[in-house]
């Protein structure tokens, strides 16, 4: 099965709403990144996160290692948030990435 | 599950050397893409292809080549290595156009250039 499962696979949201999307881990994961992958193919980094949660704007997320599972929180979404989310899991403190096969968000207005 | 393996995982290199990034896909995938990763940022896109014998290119093409000899083969050359490129790189494919399918990772190439 997969290491790193992500979900929703989709998720299609009205402008100003909320959402969460979720990775949960069945490997030992050591940090969590989480991307923004735009139309051309190019994956922005939106958190590098060791266990514990960090803010950014309208972006919240949460790593509990322990628990495996790590959290995306978008507040009042805009149009500008569509695309895909893919988390990506590093496990026993080497670089090499696991990927989630990413959440595709659409915001509508 | 569709598998794409890099090799070699990771590589010490001498600036101004040669280096070739290999990546395999075994899931018949028309798309291939090669990312690179500096620490602390987001994948930036160097090069990608659509079709064999053929490649584009992507955000950050200076200073790399592609090669995309058959559908499961995309390889990225660096000419002349310089200490700038150490960073880690992504192969990824896709079945068709990036914003539709899902993208396969493989795990990363950790590649020094001293």
């Amino acid at each position: 099965g997969d290491k790193v499962k992500q979900s929703p696979s989709a998720l299609s949201l009205q402008e100003g709403t909320n959402s969460a999307l979720r990775c949960n881990f069945s490997i030992a994961a050591t940090t969590v990144q989480w991307f923004l992958q735009n139309p051309r193919g190019s994956l922005m980094n939106l958190f590098y996160l060791v266990p514990g949660t960090k803010e950014n704007g309208r972006l919240k997320s949460a790593f509990d290692s322990k628990e495996s599972y790590s959290t995306l929180h978008i507040r009042d979404a805009q149009l500008e948030d569509s695309g895909t989310y893919f988390c990506a899991a590093e496990a026993d403190s080497n670089y090499q990435l696991i990927w989630g096969s990413g959440t595709k968000l659409i915001i509508k207005p | 599950e569709a598998a794409v393996t890099q090799s070699p995982r990771s590589k010490v290199a001498v600036t101004g050397g040669k280096v070739t990034l290999s990546c395999h896909q075994t899931n018949n995938h028309d798309y291939m893409y090669w990312y690179r990763q500096d620490t602390g940022h987001g994948l930036r896109l160097i090069h990608y292809s659509y079709v064999a014998d053929s490649t584009e290119k992507g955000d950050i093409p200076d200073g790399y080549k592609a090669s995309r000899p058959s559908q499961e083969n995309f390889s990225l050359i660096l000419e002349l290595a310089s200490l700038s490129q150490t960073a880690v790189y992504f192969c990824a494919s896709s079945e068709s156009q990036i914003s539709n399918e899902r993208l396969f990772f493989g795990h990363g190439t950790k590649l020094s250039v001293l």
